[in-house]
C-alpha cells in the first residue's frame, strides 16, 4: 500500500507560474524525497529532505515538511515548460526501515 | 556514465515463458530494488536486497524471484510470465538514505 500521496493528481500551468503539489503520508519516517519522472523514462532524485528539517531549497525547488501534520509539500517557482513531468514523493519508515515507499505522483503540464 | 543499467529496455513475452531482467550498478551501493510501475498505480515494490547476500520481499513479490549475483549486480526473474505482469519495470540502488535513490531508465514489458 502506499504511504505518500501526491495531491493533485493532475496540475496544469502556464510558463512562469509556480507549482505547488503536495504528499501526505501515514506512519513516521526517517526522511521524505521527491522525484522527477519525464514521460517513458526512470525516476530522477530532485531533493531529500530529513524528519528533522522543516524546509529545503535546490534552485527553484522549495521542499517543506510538515511531520505534525505528516505533510510535505515541493514548490517548483518561475515554471518552464521542461518542467512538464509527473513528480513522486517517496518515504521511509522511522523503524529501522530504509524502504523507499511511493505515491502515486503529480503529473505536471507546464504550458509554453 | 555512472548510474543503474537495466537491460533489455523493451521485451515481448508469450504467457508462461520465463525471462531475467538484468540490472547493474556502478555507484557501489549496497541497497537495490526492483519496482514495477503500473498507470494509476505509482511504484510498487516487488523485492529488494539490502545488502549483497540478501534479499527480501516487497508489496508485490508474487510471481517473481531475484538474485543478488554479487554488489553490482541484482535480477529479477519471472519463471512463468502473466498477462498481469505487462508492466514497466525498474531498478534502483541506493546507500541507504544518504543521498536518495538512483534508477534505472525501465523495462517495458508486454505479456501476451
Amino acid at each position: 500500500s502506499q504511504q505518500g500521496e501526491e495531491d493533485p493528481q493532475a496540475l496544469s500551468i502556464q510558463e512562469g507560474e509556480n507549482a505547488t503539489m503536495n504528499c501526505s503520508y501515514k506512519t513516521s519516517i526517517n526522511n521524505l524525497q521527491w522525484y522527477r519522472q519525464n514521460s517513458g523514462r526512470g525516476l530522477v532524485h530532485l531533493i531529500l529532505i530529513r524528519s528533522n528539517e522543516r524546509e529545503k531549497h535546490s534552485g527553484r525547488l522549495r521542499v517543506t515538511l510538515d511531520t505534525s501534520k505528516k505533510s510535505s509539500s515541493l514548490l517548483i517557482t518561475a515554471s518552464r515548460a521542461a518542467d512538464t513531468a509527473s513528480y513522486f514523493c517517496a518515504t521511509d519508515g522511522s523503524g529501522g526501515s530504509y524502504i523507499p515507499t511511493f505515491g502515486r505522483g503529480t503529473s505536471l503540464i507546464v504550458h509554453p | 556514465n555512472a548510474g543503474v543499467t537495466q537491460t533489455p529496455k523493451f521485451q515481448v513475452l508469450k504467457t508462461g515463458q520465463s525471462m531475467t531482467l538484468q540490472c547493474a550498478q556502478d555507484m557501489n551501493h549496497n541497497s537495490m530494488y526492483w519496482y514495477r510501475q503500473d498507470p494509476g498505480m505509482g511504484l510498487r515494490l516487488i523485492y529488494y536486497s539490502a545488502s549483497e547476500g540478501t534479499t527480501d520481499k516487497g508489496e508485490v513479490p508474487n510471481g517473481y524471484n531475484v538474485s543478488r549475483l554479487n554488489k553490482r549486480e541484482f535480477s529479477l526473474r519471472l519463471e512463468s510470465a502473466a498477462p498481469s505482469q505487462t508492466s514497466v519495470y525498474f531498478c534502483a540502488s541506493s546507500e541507504r538514505d544518504l543521498y536518495g535513490y538512483t534508477f534505472g531508465s525501465g523495462t517495458r514489458l508486454t505479456v501476451v
